[in-house]
Parts: structure tokens; C-alpha cells; sequence
């Protein structure tokens, strides 16, 4: 399976700053990413995909791809409580989502 | 975007039986996957289902241990066969979705407990 490294352990962000987390890949040929929200107890829920070099936003979310550099980026500003989870990144090819390890995110109120 | 219905939702079953798990998607999906996330870890996927031939298993998972039947576009099951507790884990669903460009849908999960 193609690898996806997310090698950042538990990130702990003040209410209202921005949590930055990131992820890299191997196959240069990867053409779409996303990242995953994951709730305690929940199963993953899509919030961001990209395709294309550089940024795109959603909301307070913001993903970023460099297939320079492969990695792939996704910024949260003025985080909230609401934000604290495991952010899971993916890349497909043949069809196939490959997910990193996931980074946990705790926003401190 | 697709709306999966897992069931069960969890369930504790003892060593050496079987649990099947179904998923019924509100719309017609060419292929479907099963993943499993083991406690603290990420998602792996088990195996493919397309309707109308045999699913194709990902490297580390065999069809006797993990059957599956993908009888029409919007249903599939997934059977954990002879059950250990190594096989403890949450069990997901998921469909592809073009308009996210192909990302994926989860349903909610079940999770095994095997005592």
C-alpha cells in the first residue's frame, strides 16, 4: 500500500490559535489528498480534499499541497474546543484511500 | 453525500465464532470497502467489493477469515470468521464519493470485542 506518514505525536493548541499539522507521501503520482476528522467513538468524517499545488480554504480550515515537496498541510485557525480529535490524512490511488496514523489535536479552552 | 447504515453497531462475541456486519448505502455505489481500525491505530483496508464479482483483499487479509458478499449496488457484508481477540477492532464501511473527487464516506462502525 502507498505510505502516508503523519509523524507528529498529540498537538495542544490554546483556544483560538492556529494548529498546523502536516503529512507526507511517497508516490510522487498521488493525485488527490484529504484529510479526516475523528471523534472519539465516531468513525472519520471528510473535511478537506486537494488536488492541486498550493492552498485551498474551507472555513477556518486550510489545506495545503507541495508535490515538490510531497507533503500536504492542513491549518485550523481560531481553533475551538470543538476542534479537538484525530486529524487523519489520505491519499488515493487504484482506487484505494491510504490513511497516515492520524495526529491528535486537544484544544485548550 | 451518501448516507451508510452499519449494523451492528457493536457487539461482544466469544472466541471461535463468527459476527457478519452489513452495510446498506442509500444509493447505488459501483465498489465498496472495508476497513478495520485496531484500538489507537489508523484505518487499514481490509478488501474491495464490487457487485457482481469476488472482492479483492488488500496484503494480510484472506477471504476464509474475512468473506464477503456484495450482492447488488447498495448493500455488502463482511464476516469476521473463527474470531480471536486479536480481531478486537472497530470495522468500517466506506463508499467513494465523486463529488469530494473521490474521497470516501465511512458508515458508523462496529465495534468487536472478542472475549
Amino acid at each position: 500500500q502507498k505510505e502516508v506518514e503523519q509523524n507528529s505525536g498529540p498537538l495542544s493548541v490554546p483556544e483560538g490559535a492556529i494548529a498546523s499539522l502536516n503529512c507526507t507521501y511517497s508516490d510522487r503520482g498521488s493525485q488527490s489528498f484529504f484529510w479526516y476528522r475523528q471523534y472519539s467513538g465516531k468513525s472519520p468524517e471528510l473535511i478537506m480534499f486537494i488536488y492541486s499545488n498550493g492552498d485551498k480554504e474551507d472555513g477556518r480550515f486550510t489545506a495545503q499541497l507541495n508535490k515538490a515537496s510531497q507533503y500536504v498541510s492542513l491549518l485550523i485557525r481560531d481553533s475551538q474546543p470543538s476542534d479537538s480529535a484525530t486529524y487523519l490524512c489520505a491519499e488515493i490511488g487504484n482506487n484505494r484511500l491510504a490513511f497516515g496514523k492520524g495526529n491528535q489535536v486537544v484544544v485548550i479552552p | 453525500s451518501a448516507v451508510i447504515s452499519q449494523k451492528p453497531s457493536r457487539d461482544i462475541c466469544q472466541r471461535g465464532t463468527s459476527l457478519t456486519i452489513q452495510c446498506q448505502v442509500d444509493s447505488q455505489v459501483t465498489m465498496m470497502f472495508w476497513y478495520r481500525q485496531q484500538p489507537g491505530q489508523s484505518l487499514t483496508l481490509i478488501a474491495t467489493a464490487n457487485q457482481g464479482s469476488e472482492a479483492t483483499y488488500e496484503s494480510g487479509f484472506v477471504i476464509d477469515k474475512f468473506p464477503i458478499s456484495r450482492p447488488n449496488l447498495t448493500f455488502s457484508t463482511l464476516t469476521v470468521s473463527n474470531m480471536s481477540p486479536e480481531d478486537s477492532s472497530i470495522y468500517l464501511c466506506s463508499v467513494e464519493e465523486f463529488e469530494v473527487h473521490y474521497g470516501y464516506t465511512f458508515g458508523s462502525g462496529t465495534r468487536l470485542t472478542v472475549v
